[in-house]
């Protein structure tokens, strides 16, 4: 494997369901992140992990908690969502401060909640 | 606060048209420009950067400099072929703690026609 993988790559819920989703990155970054992405509207950054340390959350729902047990995995457990999280969830990793600061990205999880 | 606006899509060219996609961003300092590409059922995959001023990224015919005096970073390509068809990312980098983040405008849906 290589990269940035997610998985699952497609996830159907309901609104009282559990599930989580995965993220592992082979490139020996650093830091990690989530994003929500949405139809029409710009890509959101929902958290950012850097050397597995949460140094940013912007102001996500509750309902969303990350996990980064280290550096080369990271996790969004879902829970009680509602039809608006409906949207592609893409996690990246980039290598701080040296890397040239770009991100890489994994293919992303299509979330529907019904 | 730091922000990026690209024109709006969809952006329909036939083959081997010239293609510009225009961003302009706001930002305090001196961030790092980056265009971004999403084909179809794919995560972002980074397609050029610019790290300062007057400085072009160029990957695969696709060009963009980066002018601090208009705050514009458009991006170009002589020739477009039907693989190019894609959303279209621009992005600035600023730094928060030990992480860089990404500030991502809206995207530009390009399609290329035989």
């Amino acid at each position: 494997e290589t990269g940035v993988t997610q998985t699952p790559r497609h996830l159907v819920m309901g609104m009282t369901n559990k599930k989580s989703l995965k993220c592992e990155q082979h490139l020996g970054h650093n830091a990690m992140y989530w994003y929500k992405q949405s139809a029409k509207k710009p890509l959101e950054l929902m958290f950012v992990y850097s050397l597995e340390e949460r140094v940013e959350n912007n102001s996500v729902p509750s309902r969303f908690s990350p996990e980064c047990p280290n550096s080369s995995h990271l996790f969004l457990h879902l829970h009680t969502l509602q039809p608006e999280d409906s949207a592609l969830y893409l996690c990246a990793s980039s290598q701080d401060p040296s890397g040239g600061y770009e991100q890489y990205f994994g293919p992303g999880t299509r979330l529907t909640v019904t | 606060g730091n922000s990026v606006t690209q024109m709006e899509g969809p952006v329909t060219l036939s083959e081997e048209a010239f293609l510009t996609i225009n961003c302009t961003y706001t930002a305090t300092g001196y961030p790092s420009l980056f265009w971004y590409v999403q084909y179809p059922g794919e995560g972002l995959q980074l397609l050029l950067k610019a790290t300062k001023a007057d400085d072009k990224g160029s990957n695969k015919g696709f060009e963009a400099t980066y002018r601090k005096e208009t705050t514009s970073f458009h991006l170009e390509k002589g020739s477009v072929q039907v693989s190019d068809s894609a959303v279209y990312f621009c992005a600035l980098s600023r730094s928060s703690g030990s992480a860089r983040q990404l500030t991502f405008g809206s995207g530009t849906q390009l399609t290329v026609l035989p």
